[in-house]
């Protein structure tokens, strides 16, 4: 089982929709999350950090949820700009900072 | 301004060569870190390094190896032993604290003929 899983997708959209994915991850130590985005042969680039509490910037919310060990990324109102690859990021501090990416999750917003 | 310099940015060798593609950093964070990536793939970790003269295998490190003699500087060679060089080879820097960020370059992309 890898370390960090996302469905890979590509979730099609409709522009103005709301769409919703998940993050597993298998370490139950992990102690930091993040949502990076990345564009097409790009470098990625960070989204926003998930916090306990669960956190929201603008249309984008996050949630941690520790029991069942995964993450989520919700977008509301869908932008066409928004279509990109989105990474989950799990930070093992314990592990001296190992910084383990899942696969991605391809969005796809269309008019 | 601060940030990332990977060069070169493209690269081709030939099949059997060694290759070391360079990392420096003026951010002045003390963790760094190599990732490739395959086309249509994530992230997979090769090295990382939390101080200088110390480093971690990552989860793909064989064919690869680092050095961290410098805090600015983390270098990577694709050694011979590589058995699928080609990729897209991203390095990073992370500024711990409050939003973790990742710092990363503008990557290189190697091709082996």
């Amino acid at each position: 089982r890898k370390e960090v899983e996302q469905d890979p997708g590509p979730f099609n959209v409709p522009e103005g929709a709301t769409v919703a994915f998940n993050c597993t991850y298998s370490n139950s130590a992990s102690q930091s999350f993040f949502w990076y985005r990345q564009d097409c042969r790009k470098e990625p680039k960070l989204l926003m950090s998930v916090y306990s509490s669960g956190n929201e910037d603008g249309r984008f919310t996050a949630q941690l949820n520790r029991a069942s060990q995964y993450i989520s990324l919700l977008i509301r109102d869908s932008k066409l700009s928004d279509s990109a690859t989105y990474l989950c990021v799990v930070n093992s501090k314990a592990a001296g900072n190992k910084l383990t990416f899942g696969g991605g999750t391809r969005v796809l917003v269309k008019p | 301004d601060g940030g990332i310099t990977q060069s070169p940015k493209y690269l081709f060798r030939k099949e059997g060569q060694n290759v070391t593609l360079s990392c420096e950093q003026n951010l002045n964070h003390d963790a760094m870190y190599w990732y490739r990536q395959d086309p249509g793939q994530g992230l997979r970790l090769i090295y990382y390094s939390q101080i200088v003269n110390d480093f971690q295998k990552g989860d793909i490190a064989e064919g690869y190896s680092v050095s961290r003699e410098k805090k600015e500087s983390f270098p990577l060679t694709v050694t011979s032993a590589q058995k699928n060089p080609t990729a897209f080879y991203l390095c990073a820097s992370f500024a711990q604290g409050e939003t973790g960020e990742l710092f990363f370059g503008e990557g290189s992309r190697l091709t082996v003929l």
